[in-house]
């Protein structure tokens, strides 16, 4: 069972645009979600996160929205940059004891100059 | 500061030898997380350790999979009679635990082969 969903394995935008990834979950006991970003040949960089009590965390270029309701949270990237070209994972906590992540399968973002 | 280190980032192996990662996690990270990603696919949690204890063992561990983090700094993966199946990224993550929110921060993977 996938309880955390990146319905789209690939996204493609224009340099100076707006990029909008989006995780979905289905386990209602997650209370910490993350955004990671991974080039090839190395380990995934974390990006941002937001806790299960807010809605919104910006971080520069980055913004982390989250629709407890709707179980959904999306990452907006502005503007895209083609060095933002990666592939992005959402994962998932459930737990304050455990920080055990639960990770989407990823979405590949290109950035076009 | 230092990241999480791994070593080595490849090996190639031959199914049924045995094969050992070392991690070591950024300095006064209470937590070390083992990690493994197939192609297509996002990590998935393997075990993980705070301080020298090991907390949490995924199924997928299989009885041919060993960790240890003898002294709550490194941390080895032994995967013993490697399988074509075991062939994968296997990351290795550490945090600051504090009873609040963590994050975790990744190494650059080991990258194993079995032929």
């Amino acid at each position: 069972d996938q309880q955390v969903k990146q319905n789209s394995p690939s996204l493609s935008v224009q340099e100076g645009r707006i990029s909008i990834l989006n995780c979905d979950y289905t386990n209602s006991m997650f209370d910490y979600f993350l955004w990671y970003k991974k080039y090839p040949a190395e380990g995934p960089t974390f990006l941002i996160s937001i806790s299960s009590i807010k809605d919104k965390n910006e971080d520069g270029r980055f913004t982390v929205f989250l629709n407890k309701s709707a179980k959904h949270l999306s990452l907006h990237i502005v503007p895209s940059q083609p060095g933002d070209s990666a592939v992005y994972f959402c994962a998932a906590s459930g737990s304050s004891n455990t920080g055990k992540l639960i990770f989407g399968q990823g979405t590949t973002l290109q950035v076009k100059p | 500061d230092t990241g999480v280190s791994q070593n080595p980032r490849h090996k190639i192996t031959k199914r049924g030898q045995n094969v050992t990662f070392r991690c070591d996690p950024i300095s006064e990270h209470n937590r070390l997380y083992w990690y493994r990603q197939t192609l297509g696919q996002g990590p998935e949690f393997l075990t993980y350790f705070q301080n020298e204890a090991q907390l949490e063992k995924s199924r997928l561990l299989s009885d041919r999979f060993s960790a240890e983090r003898p002294k709550g700094s490194f941390s080895t993966l032994e995967i013993q009679r490697t399988e074509q199946g075991d062939s994968a990224m296997y990351l290795c993550a550490s945090s600051l635990w504090t009873r609040q929110m963590e994050t975790q921060y990744f190494g650059p993977g080991t990258r194993l082969l079995v032929l």
